[in-house]
């Protein structure tokens, strides 16, 4: 079973560094990208960015580019999403999510399936 | 930067169609995905690539993708249907872009 295992909640105070993790397995870690999204509380989702963990090539949504850092470590079948220095608006619930994709006649399709279970991050004083 | 719109909300009587909308600027000219969120859940991917489901996703969910418009149908609608519904396509320089998000109420 394809499963992606996130750590835990986490609670801390501006201007902390954080770093969350998302675990694959039961699947080849390195052969597919893993995306982080994003969930303001009772908001809808935001792509952070995606990595494959085969090579660390990693792109970010121009709205958390220079906000956070995604990175991956593929002996152990992990990517990881980590901030330098919290703000109080980074409280959110963020998910990991295999990424897959096709193509059909030149077009790209992708789609994100399995998703993690969701870190609460919350930032507060 | 690429947009999507979903209404709000959108309600159903049990057994009943419910279709939800998804709209952006030639969003027929890429391909649709969709999502499935119950409260306090992790989301969960319902169709892809405009019309396939996933294994374990049960047949009365169909999905089209014409012209600015994708559309998810879930035909008979049941309670257990209820839940928040995202659209997704994807953009080359801002990756995956959601819709707002529908909540289907089914009553």
């Amino acid at each position: 079973e394809v499963q992606l295992v996130q750590s835990g909640a986490e609670v801390k105070k501006p201007g902390e560094s954080l770093r969350i993790s998302c675990k694959g397995s039961g699947y080849t870690f390195t052969t597919y990208w893993i995306a982080w999204v994003r969930q303001m509380p009772g908001k809808g989702l935001e792509c952070v960015g995606i990595i494959f963990p085969g090579d660390s090539d990693t792109r970010y949504s121009p709205s958390f580019q220079g906000q956070v850092t995604i990175s991956a470590d593929k002996s152990i079948n992990t990517a990881y999403l980590q901030w330098s220095s919290l703000k109080a608006s980074d409280s959110a619930i963020y998910y990991c999510a295999r990424h897959d994709s096709g193509a059909v006649r030149g077009v790209t399709y992708n789609w994100l399936d399995p998703w993690g279970q969701g870190t609460l991050v919350t930032v507060s004083s | 930067s690429f947009d999507l719109t979903q209404p709000p909300s959108v309600s159903v009587s049990p057994g009943q169609t419910a279709s939800i909308t998804c709209s952006g600027d030639k969003l027929g000219d890429k391909f649709a995905s969709w999502y499935q969120q119950k409260p306090g859940q992790s989301p969960v991917l319902v169709i892809y690539q405009d019309t396939k489901r996933p294994s374990g996703i049960p047949e009365r969910f169909s999905g089209s993708n014409s012209g600015n418009t994708a559309t998810l149908t879930i035909s008979g609608a049941q309670a257990m249907d209820e839940a928040d519904y995202f659209c997704q396509a994807w953009d080359s320089s801002t990756l995956y872009v959601f819709g707002p998000g529908t909540t289907v109420t089914v009553l």
